[in-house]
């Protein structure tokens, strides 16, 4: 059974750090490509971030780029996400969602980890 | 930026009416590049329709999604109690690579 476990949320406050993991399982993780979406309390959705299968390719939305870092390390069946510079307005629960439906879809996603900025 | 816009916000139905939800996008999408997901109280989304019509694995056929250009259609025949929800569409393009529309709630009336 595929499973996304993201953890590594939590409170901080503004200006501060966090780094996201999301643990991959049931899959041959190397395989596919993966994305952060988010989605502020009581909002919609917003992709976030996306990286390829080998990391070698990697997209930001524009209200992340500068701040934000996804990375994964396949040895280790992983996806991170580092987060600097952290605003009130990035608070939000982050989810790591997998391509498994070609081309390019979100299936499935993880359970997500709440990011709270704030002072 | 290709802004998907949904309508309604919300809609008020009985189980077992047909629910039909919209997707208007501000520039043409390839029907290539236009998805559905449904997302539970609680819960992560899920992925129900992609390429504007193809359902995902393990979505009952009760769920249909059809059009192009820049309008698109979520249908749900018959509602099911577990299928009152917040339905989101998705297009993929250049930048931002994926998008998302501002989400419907379907509600029990």
């Amino acid at each position: 059974e595929v499973q996304l476990v993201e953890s590594g949320g939590g409170l901080v406050q503004p200006g501060g750090s966090l780094r996201l993991s999301c643990a991959a399982s049931g899959f041959t993780f190397s395989s596919y490509e993966m994305n952060w979406v988010r989605q502020a309390p009581g909002k919609g959705l917003e992709w976030v971030s996306y990286i390829s299968s080998s990391g070698s390719t990697i997209y930001y939305a524009d209200s992340v780029k500068g701040r934000f870092t996804i990375s994964r390390d396949n040895a280790k069946n992983s996806l991170y996400l580092q987060m600097n510079s952290l605003r009130a307005e990035d608070t939000a629960v982050y989810y790591c969602a997998m391509i498994a439906v070609a081309p390019v879809w979100f299936d499935p996603w993880g359970q997500g980890t709440l990011v709270t900025v704030s002072s | 930026e290709i802004v998907l816009t949904q309508s309604p916000g919300t809609l008020s139905l009985s189980p077992g009416e047909r629910a039909t939800l919209s997707c208007r996008a501000s520039q043409s999408v390839s029907s290539s590049y236009l998805a559905w997901y449904q997302q539970k109280p609680g819960q992560a989304p899920r992925l129900l329709i992609y390429g504007a019509s193809s359902r995902a694995t393990g979505i009952p056929d009760r769920f249909s999604g059809s059009g192009s250009g820049t309008d698109f259609t979520l249908t749900i025949s018959r509602l099911e109690p577990e299928d009152f929800a917040v339905y989101y569409c998705q297009q993929y393009g250049s930048s931002p690579r994926w998008t998302f529309g501002q989400g419907t709630k379907v509600e029990i009336k």
